[in-house]
């Protein structure tokens, strides 16, 4: 499968600090790339889809100006998450699409952030 | 906005029992993945079906995709302490292989020596 990795894989910064996570497909030109979030034993919550040369798309109560996101290049999405507060602890996983039939995501191995 | 529910939540079993994870919504979906999470690690991928009534094994599992594409279950027989983990399915709807997947709430399993 394609393999997607994340740096990096736990960061631990102060409140009010901008913290940015990267995600690189590293077999794939992924035209998308999808952000996603997850609490403790909860399953994956969607923030953003991120998109190659243009706006990301955030989902229904993401705050974009909160999350910024960057999709430069086919294998470098970048989530930022600015002004950190302590709610803003989580852990942060990237995934795209392998282009194969049935639509098959590979997700990276997550950052795990911790604002103080 | 596509649902899955996803059930049981949790599931504490004994080496050795057999157990099933259900996964239903009322739309249909284009497909269906399984992936299993362990802590700290991203969600690796197990399975993809994407035939209505399609039934796919993998050593001691089992994934089948409902007849209309609208649920979906995973069965393991004779669980290992090994398969304990968080068990994840979601379902991609419309009709292309392309854009958001809907995850289901997760079951997190743990299998006791």
């Amino acid at each position: 499968g394609a393999v997607v990795s994340q740096h990096p894989s736990w960061v631990i910064c102060k409140s009010g600090t901008s913290v940015k996570i990267e995600c690189r497909s590293l077999d794939f030109q992924a035209t998308t790339m999808f952000w996603y979030r997850q609490f403790p034993k909860q399953s994956l919550m969607l923030m953003a889809t991120s998109n190659e040369g243009s706006k990301a798309t955030y989902e229904q109560g993401v705050e974009k100006d909160k999350f910024l996101i960057n999709h430069a290049s086919l294998t470098l999405s970048t989530l930022t998450v600015t002004s950190a507060h302590p709610e803003d602890s989580s852990f942060y996983i990237c995934s795209h699409n392998s282009g194969l039939r049935g639509g098959t995501q590979y997700f990276g191995p997550g950052t795990r952030l911790t604002v103080l | 906005t596509q649902l899955l529910e996803q059930s049981p939540q949790f599931l504490s079993i004994q080496e050795g029992e057999n157990l099933t994870v259900y996964c239903n919504s009322s739309s249909v979906f284009s497909s269906l993945q399984w992936y299993r999470q362990e802590p700290g690690e991203g969600p690796v991928l197990l399975v993809t079906v994407v035939t209505g009534g399609e039934v796919k094994k993998l050593k001691r599992l089992t994934f089948q995709f409902g007849d209309a594409r609208k649920d979906s279950s995973l069965h393991i027989t004779a669980a290992q302490p090994g398969d304990t983990g968080l068990y994840l399915c979601a379902g991609r709807a419309g009709g292309t292989s392309y854009g958001k997947l809907t995850f289901g709430q997760g079951t997190i399993l743990t299998v006791h020596p």
